[in-house]
């Protein structure tokens, strides 16, 4: 596609409920990040794919939070049992290789937890 | 403490105003910088890369002074368009990027 698009665009989820966000980058790109930005924050790194290998999963804050990425297209995001504390906007972005040059975000999905 | 600090204002400025932002890096070992503007509900988008000998794009300037660990955005000529929260950026990893908390601009006419 002409963009990095996510799905859904918004996502309520009660309290312990299991969310599942979707990226799908641009084609032919390398490269894909997941970020996470809390209201009023800027965006903070959470994990890295080269391909179809994790490569960093360092910012992923609990072992609540997986990604994968299985044929190195179409990435998802994985919170289990979700906490209010996970309230924020999820942003994929990607790259035809590293470095930080070329980064194109998607819209995001922006999760509450009620 | 973030390794990307910025002031995060907001800044009221009128059209037509030259306004500057500024932000302090933390880690030495961070290679590149950039500029990126937030809309308000919206993804960032890159505004400039930042280099050491300073880089220009109309009506914006950008700097980076490696000696203090500082960077520098300066808008000239302020329009209502140009309010957004702009993103101090940098990149230590070869991939990872920092994020500021962001500056807040709103141009009034």
């Amino acid at each position: 596609g002409a963009g990095v698009s996510q799905s859904p665009r918004y996502k309520v989820a009660k309290r312990g409920q299991d969310v599942a966000l979707r990226c799908d980058p641009i084609s032919g790109h390398v490269s894909l990040f997941w970020y996470q930005q809390a209201l009023g924050q800027g965006p903070e790194f959470l994990t890295y794919f080269q391909n179809e290998a994790q490569l960093d999963k360092s910012g992923l804050p609990s072992d609540r939070f997986f990604a994968e990425r299985p044929e190195g297209s179409v990435s998802t995001l994985k919170i289990q049992r979700t906490q209010q504390e996970d309230s924020a906007v999820y942003l994929c972005a990607s790259s035809l290789g590293p470095g930080g040059y070329g980064y194109t975000f998607g819209s995001g999905t922006r999760l509450t937890v009620v | 403490r973030k390794e990307v600090e910025q002031d995060p204002g907001p800044f009221n400025v009128p059209e037509g105003a030259t306004v500057a932002f500024n932000c302090t890096y933390s880690n030495s070992a961070s290679q590149s910088f950039f500029w990126y503007r937030q809309d308000c509900r919206k993804e960032p988008k890159l505004l400039m890369s930042v280099y050491s000998s300073g880089n220009e794009d109309g009506r914006f300037t950008a700097q980076l002074n490696r000696a203090s660990q500082y960077i520098s955005l300066l808008i000239r000529d302020s329009k209502l368009s140009d309010s957004a929260t702009y993103l101090c950026v940098g990149a230590n990893s070869g991939y990872a990027l920092n994020f500021g908390k962001g500056t807040s601009l709103l141009v009034t006419p």
